[in-house]
Parts: C-alpha cells; sequence; structure tokens
C-alpha cells in the first residue's frame, strides 16, 4: 500500500482552519492513524482509528474519511500545532504499516 | 507508561548491535511493542512489531531479515539488533507502544520512546 499525502508544505496563519489530506492506494478500511512530529522528538499519535482523537489531544483536531481518502482537520491553528504530520495506515497483511512521506504545516 | 531508550550509538560498518527499550508504568505484556526507523531527514518506516506476551514477531519485508527484535519480560525490555550493521542503518531508531483499549489493541502507537540515534561509519 503506497500511503500519498498532499500537500507537502502548508503555509498558514495561526487562527486559521486547515485539512490535510491522505490518500491510500487501496482500501484500509477505517485503520488509519495520524501523527505530528515536532524537530529533534519523537511523533505523537493525534488520531487513530480514522476519527479517535488520541488521549490528550485538543477537540480542535478531527479526523475523517474511509477506504482510500482521508483527512486531518485542525479547526483554529495554535502556535504548538506546527509541525509535521504524518498519516499511517495500519490495514495491510502481512503487516507493513505504511506511512505517508508527511506534510509540513508551517506559518 | 514510558518508554525509555538506550543512548546513541557510533558503530563501524559490520559491526553488531543491540538497542534498547524499557517500559515502566504499566506491564510490559499489556501491550504491543513496535519499532520505527527515521533515516537524517526523512519520514517514518515501521520496521517490526512484537508482542510481549508470547514474543510472537511480524517483521516488514523491508527489514525482515536485516533486524531482530525481542524482549526480556523480567527485565521490562524491548530489543532492536543488528549482526551487521550497513552505513544505511545509520537513523534515529524509536520504539512505540500499540494503542490499547480495553482488550482491543491497535496497530497505532501512542506511546513512544525518546529515540535511539545509531550513527554507523567508517
Amino acid at each position: 500500500i503506497v500511503m500519498t499525502q498532499s500537500p507537502a508544505t502548508l503555509s498558514v496563519s495561526p487562527g486559521k482552519r486547515v485539512t490535510l489530506s491522505c490518500r491510500a492506494s487501496q482500501n484500509v478500511n477505517n485503520n488509519l492513524a495520524w501523527y505530528q512530529q515536532k524537530p529533534g522528538l519523537p511523533p505523537r499519535l493525534v488520531i487513530y482509528g480514522t476519527s479517535t482523537r488520541a488521549s490528550g489531544i485538543p477537540a480542535r483536531f478531527s479526523g475523517s474519511g474511509s477506504g482510500t481518502d482521508f483527512t486531518l482537520t485542525i479547526s483554529s491553528l495554535q502556535s504548538e500545532d506546527f509541525a509535521v504530520y504524518y498519516c499511517q495506515e495500519y490495514n495491510d497483511w502481512p503487516p507493513r504499516y505504511t506511512f505517508g512521506q508527511g506534510t509540513k504545516l508551517e506559518i | 507508561v514510558q518508554l525509555v531508550q538506550s543512548g546513541a550509538e557510533v558503530k563501524k560498518p559490520g559491526e553488531s548491535l543491540r538497542i534498547s527499550c524499557k517500559v515502566s508504568g504499566d506491564s510490559f505484556t499489556n501491550s504491543w511493542i513496535t519499532w520505527v526507523r527515521q533515516m537524517p531527514g526523512k519520514g517514518l518506516e515501521w520496521m517490526a512489531r512484537i508482542d510481549p506476551t508470547d514474543s510472537y514477531i511480524n517483521y516488514s519485508p523491508s527489514f525482515q531479515g536485516h533486524v531482530s527484535i525481542s524482549t526480556d519480560k523480567s527485565l521490562g525490555t524491548a530489543y532492536l539488533q543488528w549482526s551487521s550493521l550497513k552505513a544505511s542503518d545509520t537513523a534515529i531508531y524509536y520504539c512505540a507502544r500499540h494503542v490499547r483499549v480495553a482488550t482491543t489493541v491497535y496497530n497505532a502507537f501512542d506511546v513512544w520512546g525518546q529515540g535511539t540515534m545509531v550513527t554507523v561509519s567508517s
């Protein structure tokens, strides 16, 4: 399975609403997660199961989609949200759990 | 729950290496452990996962045969090892724990170690 994220870089102002896209080359059902990574830190799980927020993730983050097309929406960007975001499928068998190449969200 | 990884390593090509990931704050066998590679300036690559309960393992085809993973339940620790390193193994390696909700384990990763930087250079 190939995971394609778009765009590669997104420049947005704080307070704006932003949508990040992730497309799978084949159906991954709802087995899709999103991670946030800041420089020098490990990734942080944001969303799993397409739309379930991970523990401690603010409500401004939401995930949606099904099958092959998924989105991560941040309703009102805060300064701490600027980071690289990766999607990851976990439907493949045998497992490969492929990540997308990432979308860099910058100010 | 915390995952604490061993420190940075500098090795020569052909050398062997084992890095570790210690789980604290929860039962070691409560969830699967996964390993992820991040090459310098690049994205995330899933390598392998292990069930600490019975040591059942899955490897990504991209890493099968080049790395091995294991656990020591008595120490609450998972390991990633190489028998013969290559320069292309230079990367940060993360261990992470699979999400567990009640009795269901998901193949997304909610607790991460701090990463171990492995540098392989002659």
